[in-house]
């Protein structure tokens, strides 16, 4: 079982919006501003997308913004195009003995 | 741009030591942490542990027994070992850099593919 949960899967159509929820407790979301948000496709490393809750690095579409209240993270993503489709990861530091954590993963199809 | 490079055995038996080594071109391994995590076929990623450039690591808790990560500043490589491997060991190893050991992962290796089996 994961630190943090996510659904396990999430799926749009072209064009639309659609969010991603990764679930932690006060030791960890709910405490630090470090969640970070990563897209890996099948058979590739995954790549970071947003840090800090709501940052991106250099190069990473607008299309994908992340926030969080409480002890819940989001990750959003507009304009959903099919190059999209990918396994999502949301991570967290942590105060327990994990200092990283991460959530078990969501699939995002693009219908 | 910085590159960060697997390389090590494909397969190892159970009981043995898994031994995987990072190369890093294109910056130096100073000033950062740098870090190894797996990911078992089909399942989500585990984080396994980081180091300091300096020398100080912090570890998973349920692979601290078994894992060592160094680093050699003159090579611009660290190294993750595992002990006493098992089939539950198999995974894809990456290793990465930890901007600032808050999980913020902003550069990843390709991935290796360690298979544990007799």
């Amino acid at each position: 079982q994961s630190a943090l949960t996510q659904p396990a899967s999430v799926s749009g159509s072209p064009g639309q919006s659609l969010t991603i929820s990764c679930t932690g407790t006060s030791s960890d979301v709910g405490s630090y501003h470090y969640v970070s948000w990563y897209q890996q496709h099948p058979g590739k490393a995954p790549k970071l997308m947003v840090y800090e809750v709501s940052n991106r690095p250099s190069g990473v579409s607008n299309r994908f913004s992340g926030s969080k209240s409480g002890n819940t993270a989001s990750l959003t993503i507009s304009g959903l195009q099919s190059e999209d489709e990918a396994d999502y990861y949301c991570s967290s530091y942590t105060s327990t003995s994990t200092p990283v954590v991460f959530g078990g993963g969501t699939k995002l199809t693009v219908l | 741009q910085v590159q960060l490079q697997e390389s090590g055995p494909g397969l190892v038996k159970p009981s043995e030591t898994l031994s995987l080594t990072c190369n890093v071109s294109g910056g130096s391994i100073t000033g950062y942490y740098w870090s190894w995590i797996r990911q078992p076929p089909g399942k989500g990623l585990e984080w396994i542990g980081y180091m300091y450039y300096s020398g100080s690591t912090k570890y998973n808790p349920s692979l601290k027994s078994r894992v060592t990560i160094s680093v050699d500043t003159s090579k611009n490589q660290f190294s993750l070992k595992l002990s006493s491997v098992t089939a539950a060991d198999t995974a894809v190893y990456y290793c990465a850099r930890d901007a600032g050991a808050t999980g913020m992962i902003d550069y990843w290796g390709q991935g290796t593919l360690v298979t544990v089996s007799s």
